[in-house]
């Protein structure tokens, strides 16, 4: 079973931030939580991890709480490409994909 | 640098034929993985390979097998197919795996579409 809650949908306008958020009240200490997203028809890319702090690269931050139940994934500026499905996941033996959040990007 | 690739990106079987999808990576990582999508779902790990030689099940193994062949590819045979393995099969690949390993992110093929009559 997957081990983390998100929303099933989220809509977000283009330009504002989308923060996506997801809960994993289960998490041991030192379980990583990974962020990925599917684009229709494509196979998952990866967006993010992290153990503890908050971590930034290039296509997104995450933010984990300080008791690590939950986690929020932002995407500063959402534009139409970002329209996919993100998935949370928090690392087990093996990655297991739950259903993920759909967001969609308004014009 | 090509990724991960897969072939065929998609096939048309009967009940009851077999078949072979393959999988094959150039980034010299350590782990593979083969998953299905069935529609409106997450993905669902079939079987994953921790290092060459390696082969376990995942959530879904019952109907299929496996061959890591190599260190870049790794197989996914279907011996008798089934309408219920109707899917998208993904294969995956990963730095490193398995049980007390820290999981590196995976870098995804662009998938093989089955359907089954």
């Amino acid at each position: 079973d997957a081990k983390t809650t998100q929303p099933p949908s989220m809509d977000c306008a283009e330009g504002r931030a989308a923060n996506l958020p997801c809960n994993h009240s289960t998490i041991s200490g030192n379980e990583y939580v990974y962020w990925y997203r599917q684009i229709h028809s494509q196979g998952p890319q990866y967006i993010i991890h992290g153990l503890k702090n908050n971590e930034t690269n290039e296509m997104a931050s995450l933010i984990i709480t300080e008791d690590r139940k939950s986690s929020t994934l932002i995407l500063p500026h959402a534009t139409l490409r970002d329209t996919a499905v993100y998935y949370c996941i928090v690392r087990d033996d093996k990655i297991i994909f739950g259903k993920g959040t759909r967001l969609h990007i308004l014009p | 640098n090509a990724g991960v690739t897969q072939t065929p990106k998609f096939q048309v079987l009967k009940t009851g034929q077999s078949m072979t999808l393959q999988c094959a990576q150039d980034m010299n990582h350590n782990s593979m993985y083969w998953y299905r999508q069935d529609p409106g779902m997450g993905l669902r790990l079939i079987y994953y390979s921790a290092s060459e030689g390696t082969t376990d099940k995942g959530e879904v193994p019952n109907g299929y097998n496996v061959s890591r062949l190599n260190k870049r590819e790794f197989s996914l045979r279907l011996e008798s197919a089934a309408p219920s393995q109707t899917s998208v099969y993904f294969c995956a690949s990963s730095e490193l795996a398995g049980p007390g390993s820290f999981i590196y992110e995976q870098y995804f093929g662009p998938g093989t579409r089955l359907t089954v009559t």
